[in-house]
């Protein structure tokens, strides 16, 4: 069974610091691996997707690595700011688990001024 | 582009009620998925729709049920409410590629 862990649960930096959320998980049969942000009671944001082919993405700030055979992805914020507070979430789509997502519980980052 | 939306933001019952939950996806994505998220946890594969068929279930009773229309939006039915069953119900659309989330509906249950 696919489990997806995200470490760590909370992570409080100072603005301008470069940060690194880390996920990883059990089954490395994945089809592609996407990172999330989510606003408190809000709704979930894609921010960055990496096919099980890929090394890893970027979008702005933000670079997304991935590593399957050792089952293990991180997603680095340069510059950190404090419209980055907001919990980050990591999912997997693996062959296990068919056309659904396996979430881990998520990163709450805050980022002070 | 609308996005994914969620219909009805919030909404309240109590014990034993029945309650549907509406999303229309993102223009053309084909297929909807339905996920619960409880307080403080990731998201919960509830199962997913496409050509108006059940395609994939995860875990949860036959309390929950649901539906795809022609125009892929889809409705979400949870009858005999429990307490345990208020969190964030999100959707999310998807064309094959990576899936993209509505802004959830929060259902408490009292």
């Amino acid at each position: 069974k696919q489990e997806v862990t995200q470490i760590p649960a909370a992570l409080s930096v100072p603005e301008g610091e470069n940060l690194v959320l880390n996920c990883s998980f059990t089954d490395s049969a994945i089809y592609n691996l996407q990172w999330f942000r989510q606003d408190p009671g809000k709704g979930l944001t894609s921010l960055l997707l990496i096919q099980s082919s890929q090394r890893e993405q970027t979008s702005g700030r933000l670079n997304a690595s991935l590593d399957k055979s050792s089952g293990r992805s991180t997603l680095y914020i340069a510059a950190s700011q404090p419209g980055d507070s907001a919990t980050y979430l990591c999912a997997v789509k693996s062959n296990q688990a068919g056309t659904a997502l396996i979430f881990g519980k998520g990163t709450t980052l805050s980022v002070s001024s | 582009d609308a996005g994914v939306t969620q219909s009805p933001t919030h909404l309240i019952k109590t014990r034993g009620q029945q309650v549907t939950l509406r999303c229309s996806p993102k223009s053309g994505h084909d297929t909807v998925s339905w996920y619960q998220q409880a307080l403080g946890q990731g998201p919960q594969f509830i199962f997913q729709y496409y050509e108006e068929e059940e395609r994939q279930r995860g875990n949860f009773p036959d309390r929950f049920s649901g539906h795809q229309f022609p125009n892929y939006s889809s409705e979400l039915n949870v009858n005999a409410l429990l307490l345990g069953d208020s969190a964030l119900y999100l959707c999310a659309s998807s064309l094959g590629g990576g899936q993209f989330f509505g802004p959830g509906t929060r259902l408490t249950v009292l």
